[in-house]
């Protein structure tokens, strides 16, 4: 059984930098094929997508955030991380991780989510 | 970036039938995914591919579609399926439509 479970600060400050981790099971980054992706939301809004990691620590950045972002895993410890720098409040937001399926980099999906961790950044 | 269109809202009655469109500004091929997210959770794949139905999805549901116009159909629709759905680009990057609150009468 697949899950994913996110992490993080809850309340941030401008400025500084968000981590979130992503812990899950039934999976592991190691093996050939494997990707997590980071996706968030703002409330009431649309999705939008943030970072892919895959199995052999390729990236991919959402290209208008790239500049902020970093993925990064622990495979040892099945888990997956993202930080955003410089946050402000235009960053408070759901933040999911979901694993990757599809055909290598080729065409993905998310199949597997997370329920997701509200973080605000305020002031 | 591909831009994806959807219409932001539309209202059915149960036992009807329903499209929800996705519109590419860019061909994607069939590289077109759909999710259904349910108030207060997290999104659930629905289709991939176009056209191929999620492990644990309704038959009610299907996708069709290629190149840049997309279809998710749901026939017939119920109750439980209030729910907002978005569509999924992963031809150039991955992008997500703005998603359409389908809602019943």
């Amino acid at each position: 059984q697949v899950t994913l479970k996110e992490s993080g600060p809850g309340i941030l400050q401008p400025s500084q930098t968000l981590s979130l981790t992503c812990t899950f099971s039934g999976f592991s980054l190691s093996t050939y094929g494997m990707g997590v992706g980071w996706i968030r939301q703002p409330s009431g809004k649309g999705l939008e997508w943030l970072a892919n990691i895959w199995w052999d620590d390729d990236k991919y950045y959402n290209p208008s955030l790239k500049n902020r972002l970093t993925i990064s895993k622990d495979t040892s410890n099945n888990q997956a991380f993202l930080k955003i720098t410089n946050v402000d409040t235009a960053d408070t937001a759901t933040y999911y991780c979901a694993r990757i399926e599809g055909i290598l980099r080729i065409i993905s999906w998310f199949a597997y989510w997370g329920q997701g961790t509200l973080v605000t950044v305020s002031s | 970036d591909t831009v994806l269109t959807q219409s932001p809202a539309l209202a059915v009655s149960p036992g009807e039938r329903v499209t929800i469109s996705c519109k590419a500004s860019e061909s994607v091929s069939t590289r077109m995914h759909w999710y259904q997210q349910k108030p207060g959770q997290q999104p659930k794949l629905l289709i991939y591919k176009a056209s191929n139905l999620a492990s644990g999805v309704p038959a009610r549901f299907s996708g069709s579609g290629s190149g840049t116009d997309f279809t998710l159909t749901i026939d017939p629709v119920e109750a439980d399926d209030t729910a907002t759905y978005f569509c999924q680009q992963s031809w150039n990057g991955d992008t997500f439509g703005a998603g359409t609150k389908l809602e019943l009468k």
